[in-house]
Formats: C-alpha cells, structure tokens, sequence
C-alpha cells in the first residue's frame, strides 16, 4: 500500500465556520507534511511531523493548526479562515525525517466563503 | 531571486517530440534534486531522483551540473500521457527535510 489518503476531497466553509482535514497512510512513514498549493503556483511548506512531533512550522497563522494523534493520522485544524486561504491543502509522507522522496495524497481542495 | 527557478512555459510539442526542461537552483549547499510531475487538479507525483551521474528512467533522462547549478530533465518519444507540468524540486541535507519546489513547467504534448 503506498497511499496517502485525503478527506474531505472538496470543502466549502464560512469565515467562521471549524473543520478539520484529515490525511492518513499506512506505510509505516515517521515524516508526514502538511503544503498548501494555490492555483498555478507549486506546493508551500506548512508544517512537518516527525516521529509524530511537530518539527517544522513554516510561520504558519494560528487559525491553522496541526495535529499528529499516532504515526499514521495527520490533521489541520481550520478555524477563523480568511478567503485568501482558498487553497489546494496537500498532505505528504516520508519513510522518515531524513527521507526527501515524499508520497503526496490527492490534497483537499478548500474554498473560504 | 527565487531558490529554484524554471520556464513556466508551456512547451507545446507534438507526439513524439523530444523535449528538455531546466531548472536553476541558487544554494550551493543543496544536496538532493528530483523532478515531480503533477497533471491537472492532482497531487505532485515523484517522477525520478537526480543524481550526479546523472539517471535514466525508460524515455526520461535527468541530469545535475553541480557547478552551473543547473538540473535538467529530457523527455524522449512524448506521449500524449506525458502532459503535466513537472515540478524541479531541491533539498538541504541539513535543513530537516524540506523540499523547495520551483515554479514548474507545463508541458503540452499534441496528436
């Protein structure tokens, strides 16, 4: 199994409104990514879990926050999002922290009304 | 200057073209190259590591000038198939493991 699985596929949510995206694989990887990828642009680094610890925040906005409850399951917080956080969310695993091949799930694609 | 930089193109080639992208990267210290292809409203798909020696994989051939800090990827006999855009994307072995990923190139490959 070499999947990255993404829920929901599509979102649509107020300004107000608090979701959660939902990323999961079961290949055994300790490095998990969260990228947030605008239209004709590439992926943007947000936040990297190793061994389930979070170890990178690119200056992430707190109206996004991560969260790692075991090794396979990575989730983002939304909370308070602003329209310009329209964005393609990608999640992303690595065997390790010390592996730069990653495996990119479908992504979720959220629209802030 | 952006860290990784390609022609956004698109190369629009017809069936059985051969066809090259470039990409510039501009830390020296980077030590892990790889082209990504990401087709149309999907996820970015690792498509080859880049080597010093440079690789080969069936029609796709990539290569690393170290010096020029350059990396290039050749694609021969295109397919339709191979339309997408391909991502150049480096790493620091000493910045945990963060990929910088270049603007990316579309490439559009016709009957």
């Amino acid at each position: 199994d070499t999947e990255v699985t993404q829920t929901p596929k599509h979102l649509v949510m107020g300004m107000t409104n608090k979701k959660s995206l939902k990323c999961e694989q079961h290949m055994g990887h300790r490095a998990m990514y969260w990228y947030k990828q605008k239209a004709k642009k590439p992926p943007e680094l947000m936040f990297v879990y190793s061994y389930e610890k979070l170890s990178i925040n690119e200056s992430v906005p707190s109206r996004f926050s991560p969260e790692c409850p075991n090794s396979s399951l990575l989730n983002l917080h939304l909370h308070a999002l602003q329209p310009e956080d329209s964005a393609l969310y990608l999640c992303a695993s690595s065997q390790d922290p010390r592996s730069y091949e990653q495996y990119f799930g479908p992504g979720t694609r959220l629209t802030v009304t | 200057r952006k860290e990784v930089e390609q022609d956004p193109g698109p190369f629009n080639v017809p069936e059985g073209a051969t066809v090259a992208f470039n990409c510039t990267y501009s830390n020296s210290a980077s030590q892990s190259f790889f082209w990504y292809r990401q087709d149309c409203r999907k996820e970015p798909k690792l498509l080859m590591s880049v080597y010093s020696s440079g690789n080969e994989d069936g029609r796709f051939t990539a290569q690393l000038n170290r010096a020029s800090q350059y990396i290039s990827l050749l694609i021969r006999d295109s397919k339709l198939s191979d339309s997408a855009t391909y991502l150049c994307v480096v790493a620091l072995n000493n910045a945990g493991n963060m990929l910088t990923f270049g603007g990316g190139t579309r490439l559009m490959v016709k009957p």
